[in-house]
């Protein structure tokens, strides 16, 4: 079955402490994506992959950090996490063509910093 | 990147059809318009894209008039199980940044 799968699902951490969510796709998918989804603010891009070793800054990257090594691998790491980073975080996937406006999402990690 | 614009919330009856329309007066060209649908606490999931007239799938139509300043989404015999956040977006396929706005909080009453 074709998915993005986002582990872990639902996260609680103190500030600071580093933290990484997976993200992995079964797609063979050039393009990787992430978005954070407040309330009232719709979902915004943090950062994206056109392709391994390809990354670039979405509209809120502060923050955040990502690597591309593996083709369906995009993880996104919280080196110092803030409670202003607590979120539903969202990755998504696409054949490159169609890049970020027609794309398969994950189910979400609901993440909470206190 | 066209911004978009959508109403906030629409309240619809089951079995009505309900129809959806977004503002992108800015679309470029190369740009197609793509809706999505959400669920609480789900991911985002592709509905439909089109880049002119209309287009329809099994699950919805999509009206796009000749100036492709807008954008209508529509929904027929809705049941409850629609209710959801739908999304518009604009952009051009293989383009990398995206932004979604707001969305439309569709709830379909008994």
């Amino acid at each position: 079955e074709a998915q993005v799968t986002q582990n872990p699902r639902y996260l609680i951490t103190v500030t600071g402490k580093k933290l990484t969510v997976t993200c992995s796709q079964n797609m063979n998918h050039e393009y990787m994506s992430w978005y954070r989804q407040d309330p009232g603010l719709g979902l915004r891009q943090i950062y994206y992959s056109m392709n391994v070793e390809v990354t670039d800054k979405g509209d809120v990257p502060e923050g955040y950090k990502v690597s591309r090594k593996e083709k369906r691998n995009f993880p996104l790491i919280l080196e110092s996490p803030s409670p202003n980073q607590t979120s539903l975080y969202f990755c998504a996937s696409s054949p490159i063509a169609t890049g970020g406006i027609s794309a398969f999402f994950g189910q979400g990690t609901r993440l909470t910093v206190v | 990147l066209a911004k978009t614009t959508q109403p906030i919330s629409m309240d619809s009856y089951e079995g009505q059809e309900v129809n959806i329309t977004c503002s992108h007066n800015n679309i470029a060209t190369n740009d197609y318009i793509t809706w999505y649908q959400q669920f609480p606490s789900q991911g985002p999931r592709f509905i439909i894209q089109g880049y002119k007239t209309k287009v329809t799938n099994e699950v919805a139509s999509l009206f796009i008039p000749a100036d492709r300043k807008s954008s209508t989404l529509s929904l027929p015999r809705v049941s409850l199980s629609d209710t959801a956040v739908y999304y518009c977006l604009v952009g051009e396929p293989g383009g990398f940044k995206t932004i979604f706005g707001a969305g439309t909080r569709l709830f379909v009453k008994a």
